[in-house]
């Protein structure tokens, strides 16, 4: 199947500072890309969905100048947790669809990002 | 309530047969999809069914999908220990602003093997 990187997968951070997280899909050109977190022993929750050159669509509930999503080319998005606090620690996944025309358009996902907010 | 529901916890002996429940309530779905995620580890794609097709089988997994009862199951055949992990039922939905649609994602099963 395609891969999906993120970078990094571990980072800890003091609180008030941002931290940005990379994901690309590395075999295919992604024009939507989704972020996820996922808090432990729990579902993924949907936080918004990014297509290229536009901008992110965020689910309700998620703060859109918090978590600033960028996706500025066919193969990165990036997501950025600014003034982050120890309420944002958890597991950041990022997903993203292969073109229709391939495969039913799967949707792969990364490794997954921890981030620590001390 | 949720959308997607699963059971939470599943325990088989090595060499036996797994089966991994799911009920989903969208009519409108696609897809649905399996996905197995390892400890701190992201979801691997395992297989995916198409909602117009009734079983599917690749090698040691079989998906079941009964669409009058939105009852999709996934049979893992001889359980190895490389099998424990949690188990997600995805559907895709169709949504009017997206015509790919969303993804909603079960709780996910926690999957046990014991030798």
């Amino acid at each position: 199947g395609a891969v999906v990187s993120q970078h990094p997968s571990w980072v800890i951070c003091k609180s008030g500072t941002s931290v940005k997280i990379e994901c690309r899909s590395l075999d295919f050109q992604a024009t939507t890309m989704f972020w996820y977190r996922q808090f432990p022993k729990q579902s993924l929750m949907l936080m918004a969905t990014s297509n290229e050159g536009s901008k992110a669509t965020y689910e309700q509930g998620v703060e859109k100048d918090k978590f600033l999503i960028n996706h500025a080319s066919l193969t990165l998005s990036t997501l950025t947790v600014t003034s982050a606090h120890p309420e944002d620690s958890s597991f950041y996944i990022c997903s993203a669809r292969e073109p229709p025309i391939a495969a039913g358009g799967l949707q792969y996902f990364g490794p997954g990002t921890r981030l620590t907010v001390t | 309530g949720e959308d997607v529901e699963q059971s939470l916890f599943l325990s088989v002996r090595e060499g036996d047969s797994s089966v991994i429940n799911c009920t989903y309530t969208d009519s409108s779905s696609t897809y649905l999809y399996w996905y197995k995620q390892e400890p701190g580890a992201g979801l691997q794609l395992l297989t995916y069914i198409f909602s117009n097709m009734d079983m599917k089988q690749d090698q040691r997994l079989t998906v079941l999908l009964n669409k009058k009862d939105k009852h999709l199951s996934l049979r893992i055949a001889d359980t190895q220990t490389g099998d424990s992990a949690i188990y997600f039922c995805a559907e895709r939905v169709l949504m009017t602003t997206d015509s790919w649609g969303k993804f909603q994602f079960g709780a996910g099963t926690q999957v046990v093997v014991t030798p």
